[in-house]
């Protein structure tokens, strides 16, 4: 069964550090990879995905992710984080190539970004 | 376009009362997911419905707990005689029909809190 793992459990930054949060997963096939935030109080919603061709994808708020193929990675980055970004992100992977199916999420990671 | 709506958002029941929770997924979505999460872990798979059919139920526990999502109105998870570890955070996700065969986005609701006292 696929696995997915986030280096971090709790990362704290000031404001205008850069970030990189880990994500590996376990799958040998085919794989949609998946970071989504979860801001205070508020629901789950996708920061960006990865489904196929340009290996580093962009997502919004100025977040980008690279997927390794041959490191099975998918880590998240931005150059420069605010206070706004506290948030606990989770990465996501839907493995096997079908149109639908479950995700499989990381442990998250929660960010604290102090002013 | 409304999101993903789930009610109730707190739920509170006593131990071997039953619990059912609803997800309106968005509209023109057909497919609905219910995910767990635990305290201090990660949302946790439980089941995969389209309208009518149950099409993944691997991470339903085997007994109590069953899902459905019928032809008119929202789909329900029902947790039956609850026990204190059922307490979490259940959210529900929707996503839309078939596009060429790419896998599609899953959109989340609030979520529900379920507590058992």
């Amino acid at each position: 069964a696929q696995s997915v793992s986030q280096h971090n459990h709790h990362v704290i930054l000031s404001e205008a550090a850069s970030l990189e949060l880990g994500c590996n997963y376990s799958y040998g096939g085919t794989v949609n990879l998946f970071w989504y935030v979860q801001y205070p109080g508020q629901h789950l919603q996708l920061l960006l995905k990865y489904f196929s061709g340009d290996p580093l994808v962009k997502g919004i708020k100025g977040f980008e992710a690279e997927f390794i193929k041959s490191k099975f990675s998918f880590n998240l980055r931005k150059p420069s984080v605010q206070w706004s970004d506290t948030a606990e992100y989770f990465c996501a992977v839907h493995a096997g190539g079908t149109s639908y199916g479950k995700l499989t999420f990381g442990q998250g990671t929660i960010l604290t970004v102090h002013p | 376009n409304a999101g993903v709506m789930q009610n109730p958002r707190h739920l509170v029941r006593r131990r071997g009362q039953e619990a059912r929770l609803r997800c309106s997924p968005m509209k023109g979505h057909s497919h609905v997911y219910w995910y767990r999460q635990l305290p201090e872990e990660g949302l946790k798979f439980m089941v995969y419905l389209q309208k009518e059919n149950i099409i993944d139920e691997s991470g339903m526990p085997k007994e109590r707990f069953s899902a459905e999502f019928p032809k008119e109105g929202p789909s329900i998870l029902r947790i039956q005689q609850v026990v204190r570890g059922d307490s979490a955070a259940y959210f529900c996700a929707s996503s839309p029909p078939s596009l060429g065969g790419s896998s599609d986005t899953q959109y989340f609701g609030p979520g529900t809190r379920l507590t058992v006292l």
